[in-house]
């Protein structure tokens, strides 16, 4: 069974510039989770999204945005890119009703 | 408020036992996970306890909680050099909408 899976793999912008980036769940998981892990903040919660609506979000600011799809793969956008936006990106997936929140291996996003 | 804590570094001795800690803050959790990262990775789920359980054994992997001192911990038996990995600790509390609160990971070194 394919895992989660992100892309791209590694991204670099500029400060001000917008990012994408992408997130396929495991096949049946409708649940999406994005989390940032940023040098010496840790593992922050970003948002979640379970049948295409948005469920709960992180202490982040407005220009941290996303969306699900219909097969419920995800986007997450980044407007106005700054410094501190350089992290690494996970996504997760869970089942519905489901607890256990399974990550792609991430996207690096470096901002310039 | 909600926090998680765990001590930074641990080295064992190949062969030996491996015991991680994390203490967290709130009473209210639910569910309690152990992750592991490997470099360059993304996060491997390698089991979890619910709060109304106080251990739960798979394979060489022991999760120990203890509710009254807000302890969990996670024990590797004869642990092996592919073990080498940071270790993050995370909570989902009480009205969390599933958002994993992390501790700042345990780096394992596995020596000869």
């Amino acid at each position: 069974e394919a895992g989660v899976t992100q892309s791209p793999t590694h991204l670099i912008k500029t400060r001000g510039q917008q990012a994408t980036l992408r997130c396929s769940p495991i096949s049946g998981h409708t649940s999406v989770y994005w989390y940032q892990q940023a040098l010496g903040l840790g593992l922050q919660f970003l948002l979640w999204y379970d049948e295409g609506e948005e469920r709960n979000r992180g202490n982040f600011p407005p220009r941290f945005s996303g969306r699900q799809f219909p097969n419920y793969s995800s986007e997450l956008n980044v407007n106005a890119l700054e410094l501190e936006d350089s992290a690494l990106y996970l996504c997760a997936s869970s089942l519905p009703g489901n607890y256990e929140q399974y990550f792609g291996p991430g996207t690096r996003l470096t901002v310039t | 408020g909600e926090d998680v804590e765990q001590s930074l570094f641990l080295s064992v001795r190949e062969g030996d036992s491996s015991v991680i800690n994390c203490t967290y803050t709130d009473s209210s959790s639910t569910y309690l996970y152990w992750y592991k990262q490997e470099p360059g990775a993304g996060l491997q789920l390698l089991t979890y306890i619910f709060s109304n359980m106080d251990m739960k054994q798979d394979q060489r992997l022991t999760v120990l909680l203890n509710k009254k001192d807000k302890h969990l911990s996670l024990r590797i038996a004869d642990t092996q050099t592919g073990d080498s990995a940071i270790y993050f600790c995370a909570v989902i509390f009480s009205g969390g909408y599933n958002k994993l609160i992390f501790g700042a990971g345990t780096r394992l070194a596995v020596h000869p």
